[in-house]
């Protein structure tokens, strides 16, 4: 496609399920991120790839969050045993160089997760 | 740690006036910044971006100008559009950690 995918756009989970959100970045593009973005607020990092490897994943909050990308295309965000606050909307980028290419992020539209 | 600090919104103008939306910065290193904006229902996009002092980012009419001195990348337009409301981020990037630091963004609402 000509820019960032990610499916769902929508999701509802009660308290307590496990979702998966996922992303297809540009064709070629060897970095991909994931950052949250809360109500009102700038998009916060979560984690980066480089190809298939996971080289930061400073900003998963916590040990419920977990990201893949084992074929360095689409990557998955996972959450487990979702809580309120991780309401949000989960925003992937991704660039074409390695790093954090200049900041130059191809982002997506965004799911928005909203936990009941 | 790195942080980027935006003028609150929302910003309301009228058709045709001069638009200024307010962006410092602290850092560690010696950042890039840049301007994105996120239109209604659509992902974020790149706007404009600077990577050293005094650079100057301009697109579609909008400039930013990097200014070491006071750490701001203040974004600008002239003749503001109907079609330029969204949501206006200013980020850094530092290359020590591979994210982009975003703030909080402003809003800019330009009514007929």
């Amino acid at each position: 496609g000509a820019g960032v995918s990610q499916s769902p756009r929508y999701k509802v989970a009660k308290r307590g399920q496990d979702v998966a959100l996922r992303c297809d970045p540009i064709s070629g593009h060897v970095s991909l991120f994931w950052y949250q973005q809360a109500l009102g607020q700038g998009p916060e990092f979560l984690t980066y790839f480089q190809n298939e490897a996971q080289l930061d994943k400073s900003g998963l909050p916590s040990d419920r969050f977990f990201a893949e990308r084992p074929e360095g295309s689409v990557s998955t965000l996972k959450i487990q045993r979702t809580q309120q606050e991780d309401s949000a909307v989960y925003l992937c980028a991704s660039s074409l160089r390695t790093g954090g290419a200049g900041g130059e992020q191809f982002f997506g539209p965004g799911t928005r997760l909203t936990v009941l | 740690g790195d942080s980027v600090t935006q003028m609150e919104g929302p910003v309301t103008l009228s058709e045709e006036a001069f638009l200024t939306i307010n962006c410092t910065y602290t850092a560690t290193g010696y950042p890039s910044l840049f301007w994105y904006v996120q239109y209604p229902g659509e992902g974020l996009q790149l706007l404009l971006k600077a990577t050293k002092a005094d650079d100057k980012g301009s697109n579609k009419g909008f400039e930013a100008t990097y200014r070491k001195e006071t750490t701001s990348f203040h974004l600008e337009k002239g003749s503001v559009q109907v079609s330029d409301s969204a949501v206006y981020f200013c980020a850094l990037y530092t290359g020590t950690a591979s994210k982009l630091t975003f703030g909080t963004g402003t809003r800019l609402q330009v009514t007929l």
